[in-house]
């Protein structure tokens, strides 16, 4: 147990479809940041939040959005699915401005694509 | 462009014995962070090296960043099964939003 929960922890969608990913922590730390990884692959930076503003983003096109709530839970839209989308999407607190310290992560949502 | 290369890719041993994993860069990063991965969840944080030349150990794993912050290695001593899982090491972005870059991942099955 992180702290970190995610939601769903498995996801099937249609090709063309819209999905919401959900990331909530116990702590509240006011920094957010998600994560796509392919199978066997390591983690790929999506973007950050830090008090509800987006603070950064990966090499990853408009239809990958996201929000941060007062109560700094967040979630993870993707618009027009594709197949290359099925992935392990995981959630991350921590490090803010300062990368030298550590994240913790949720366990992630595995949405397939299909 | 900064990239994390970590080799090798896949390590097959038995139960004892020892290994050494990569992770290797062309750049330098403040610092580098090391995470266990098991199926089915998060990254896990190991610890995170901020000096040149720095060495810290965890029991039995021991890791070390390069003089010149361009890379680090994860020594394990006398393997066992439960070691078993998906080591990343990662380091931050140049640009100042806490973004991790992550190495592609070294997959360790320790065979009892």
């Amino acid at each position: 147990e992180t702290g970190v929960t995610q939601s769903p922890t498995h996801l099937i969608k249609t090709r063309g479809q819209q999905v919401t990913l959900r990331c909530s922590s116990q702590s509240g730390h006011n920094t957010v940041s998600w994560y796509q990884q392919a199978l066997g692959q390591g983690p790929q930076f999506i973007f950050q939040y830090y008090r509800e503003e987006e603070n950064g983003r990966g090499n990853f096109p408009p239809r990958f959005s996201g929000l941060q709530f007062p109560n700094y839970s967040s979630e993870l839209n993707v618009n027009a699915l594709e197949l290359d989308d099925s992935a392990l999407y995981l959630c991350a607190t921590g490090g803010g401005s300062d990368a030298n310290s550590g994240y913790t992560f949720g366990s992630g949502t595995r949405l397939t694509v299909v | 462009t900064q990239l994390l290369e970590q080799s090798p890719q896949f390590l097959s041993i038995q139960e004892g014995e020892n290994l050494t994993v990569y992770c290797n860069s062309s750049s330098v990063f403040s610092s580098l962070q090391w995470y266990r991965q098991e199926p089915g969840e998060g990254p896990v944080l190991l610890v995170t090296v901020v000096t040149g030349g720095e060495v810290k150990k965890l029991k039995r794993l021991t890791f070390q960043f390069g003089d010149a912050r361009k890379d680090s290695s994860l020594h394990i001593t006398a393997a066992q099964p439960g070691d078993t899982g998906l080591y990343l090491c990662a380091g931050p972005g140049s640009s100042n939003t806490g973004k991790l870059i992550f190495g592609q991942g070294t997959t360790l099955q320790v065979k009892p």
